[in-house]
């Protein structure tokens, strides 16, 4: 299975400042995913971040608040932009496996509260 | 696009019996079912998955079945332990091509020794 290592592992940030979160994986994959999840709440999809492409974004969210990069098959970035306290969430990076059968992997998240 | 409900939200059992979480899902057409189990402070960890091709699946005191004909799907603990205690998402996915994971609301479950 993939491991995933995400920094920071979590920011305390003051509102109207941005964060950029880095994904890295011991493995190339293709697809590389962002979550959203809100205390107390389930997973939500940011978007879908493929190596050589635009990132494709969910309904709600939108690339000038959070813009993504995929440079390489290993690695990505989140930026949260212009922070306000309804983005203090945790947010999750994921890669999906497919040496085997299809199997989806998340990070350990970055915890982060916005003052 | 797919919706997928889980219940209960929470559930408590002593320590030794069995836990039953449920799932619905609304897209025939999805065809991968994951579990994840998340512990506080810590990512989703995927625990076990179904796929449509089979009705049931074992990992040691874990398990899932799938009636694709009602769409649900059901994960089960058996002996559960302390350490079981987290919350548990189901997941509904479509696999093949750009597929989305659509997940459960989650259950908390707690085990109390």
């Amino acid at each position: 299975s993939a491991v995933i290592s995400q920094k920071p592992s979590r920011d305390i940030c003051q509102r109207g400042t941005s964060l950029t979160i880095q994904c890295q994986v011991d493995s190339q994959v293709t697809m590389m995913f962002w979550y959203r999840q809100q205390p107390g709440q389930s997973l939500t999809l940011i978007a879908t971040a493929n190596q050589g492409s635009e990132a494709t974004y969910e309904s709600g969210f939108v690339i000038d608040k959070f813009p993504i990069s995929r440079p390489n098959l290993t690695f990505s970035t989140l930026t949260v932009s212009n922070m306000s306290p309804e983005d203090s969430s945790i947010y999750l990076c994921s890669v999906e496996d497919r040496q085997g059968e299809y199997e989806q992997y998340f990070g350990p998240g970055t915890r982060l509260t916005v003052t | 696009g797919e919706n997928v409900e889980q219940h209960p939200s929470t559930l408590s059992v002593q320590e030794g019996d069995s836990a039953v979480i449920k799932c619905t899902y609304s897209d025939s057409a999805s065809n991968y079912f994951p579990w994840y189990k998340q512990e506080l402070g810590k990512g989703p960890q995927l625990i076990i998955d179904i796929r449509s091709n089979v009705g049931e699946k074992k990992d040691q005191r874990i398990a899932v079945t799938l009636n694709k004909t009602a769409k649900h799907f059901s994960l089960h603990i058996t002996e559960t332990q302390p350490e079981d205690s987290a919350v548990y998402f189901c997941a509904a996915s479509l696999t093949g091509g750009y597929q989305k994971v659509t997940f459960g609301t989650g259950t908390k479950l707690q085990v109390i020794p």
